[in-house]
């Protein structure tokens, strides 16, 4: 079956750097484009932008222009999130999301940001 | 940025009955294919979301056809018949036609 399957929960400091997978099954990778998505504890959902799996062009949302960076290893079916100089506001859920349908999500990777 | 406008922000009703949410956005949906990419997700407690709807109507696969979508342009609506205990939760409506992508903030559905 379709799945995308993220990295585990991340506990970091302000300033330091993390990189969060999202690795795809159960399809042809560079067939759908790739969404990222936050979400603050108790908040809604908020677009990062997205990743085109055929070219590896990235396109970010105005907000997260600056400290992320998406990439991929195509031979590995597998997307990335990589969030520098992380700040305290970085703590949240980020999620991986299929296509321009949003037809599959990753179970969400944990991120908590704190001195 | 697309706007989404997403009502009402919670409901609590009955197992068994019928609920509708709206979505309305500030511009057109219509993408130059001629199809509208507005998508309905449900986020369970604790879970990631979970698309019920994509392009206005169509059913996810999996989806009970208890859900059904309608709508046009920049008018939206999801109907749930017959809510069921596993329908809890917080729906999002979300347009993928215009960059950046938008999402509704939410209706919470709780049950009585």
């Amino acid at each position: 079956q379709i799945q995308l399957v993220q990295s585990g929960p991340e506990l970091k400091k302000p300033g330091e750097s993390l990189k969060i997978s999202c690795k795809a099954s159960g399809y042809t990778f560079t067939d759908y484009a790739m969404q990222w998505v936050k979400q603050a504890p108790g908040k809604g959902l908020q677009y990062m932008g997205w990743i085109n799996t055929q070219t590896g062009k990235p396109t970010y949302a105005d907000d997260f222009k600056e400290r992320f960076v998406f990439s991929l290893e195509t031979s590995a079916s597998t997307a990335y999130l990589q969030i520098n100089n992380l700040k305290n506001e970085d703590t949240a859920t980020y999620f991986c999301a299929r296509g321009l349908d949003l037809g599959t999500w990753g179970q969400g990777a944990s991120v908590t940001v704190s001195s | 940025d697309v706007v989404m406008t997403q009502t009402p922000p919670s409901l609590s009703v009955a197992i068994g009955q019928s609920v509708s949410i709206s979505c309305k956005s500030s511009q057109s949906l219509v993408y130059s294919d001629g199809k509208t990419y507005l998508h309905w997700l449900l986020q369970s407690p604790g879970r990631s979301p979970k698309r019920l709807i994509y392009q206005v109507s169509n059913l996810g696969s999996g989806v009970p056809d208890r859900f059904s979508g309608t709508g046009s342009q920049k008018d939206f609506t999801l109907k749930i018949s017959r809510v069921e205990a596993e329908d809890l939760g917080v729906y999002y409506c979300a347009q993928t036609t215009h960059f950046p992508l938008t999402f509704g903030s939410g209706t919470k559905l709780e049950i009585k």
